[in-house]
């Protein structure tokens, strides 16, 4: 089935570091999500990517979708300590059995002042 | 607008006991979808519903089963519970489905002893 891999799995920054998490998709996607959960909290949407080498900024956060839409990542620029939770990529098949939407493993975040 | 709402917010089960989650959707959302969060696991899907009918299904098994009403509420049920379905569940409400951005709840978290 579908895998989709993120790396890391752990990341510890210096506060006003760069920081950026890697996913990948074993098949073609439709469409790539973001999502960021805070500790102890729930996954909150950040962005959806649709087009081959599409790129789109939400003020520090960088995400980009690869060529061969198998692939994506999200660069934060000088993190802050409000940065802080595990972001998931969540890929998105389309199949004559049912969309499938799924959740990468996960990057988690940690800011260090 | 009121956001995702699932309730009981915890439960503490015994093995071979049953459980029944709830979610009630943002309103005018019409598809819910259910997650497992483990800290091994991941977000792993459970199924998908959109007006009443169960429109995708991941790799679970019989023993969760799932409903939609008719004013797009979604219970989620498990039965026969073992010590490996201590999990956060997760729903996730969106207009139209996976493809769209998912607005996650607060999460059911289970306890099974």
């Amino acid at each position: 089935g579908q895998q989709v891999m993120q790396i890391p799995q752990y990341q510890h920054v210096q506060e006003g570091e760069d920081f950026t998490t890697y996913c990948n998709s074993s098949t073609t996607l439709s469409n790539i999500q973001w999502y960021k959960q805070r500790p102890g909290g729930h996954p909150v949407f950040l962005i959806q990517l649709v087009k081959s080498g599409e790129v789109k900024k939400q003020k520090r956060l960088t995400f980009q979708f690869g060529e061969a839409k198998k692939n994506s990542s999200l660069h934060i620029t000088a993190t802050q300590t409000t940065d802080v939770g595990t972001y998931f990529c969540a890929g998105l098949v389309l199949t004559g059995g049912g969309n499938k939407l799924t959740f990468g493993t996960g990057t988690q975040l940690k800011v260090e002042l | 607008k009121a956001g995702v709402t699932q309730t009981p917010r915890y439960l503490i089960k015994t093995r071979g006991q049953q459980v029944t989650l709830s979610c009630s959707p943002i309103s005018g959302h019409r598809s819910v979808s259910w997650y497992q969060q483990t800290p091994g696991q991941g977000l792993q899907f459970l199924f998908e519903y959109f007006s009443e009918t169960q429109r995708n299904k991941g790799n679970f098994p019989g023993r969760f089963s799932g409903r939609q009403f008719s004013n797009s509420r979604s219970e989620m049920n498990v039965s026969t519970l073992e010590l490996g379905d201590s999990a956060l569940y997760l729903c996730a409400s969106s207009i139209a489905g996976v493809y769209n951005e998912q607005f996650f709840g607060p999460g059911t978290r289970l306890t099974v002893l």
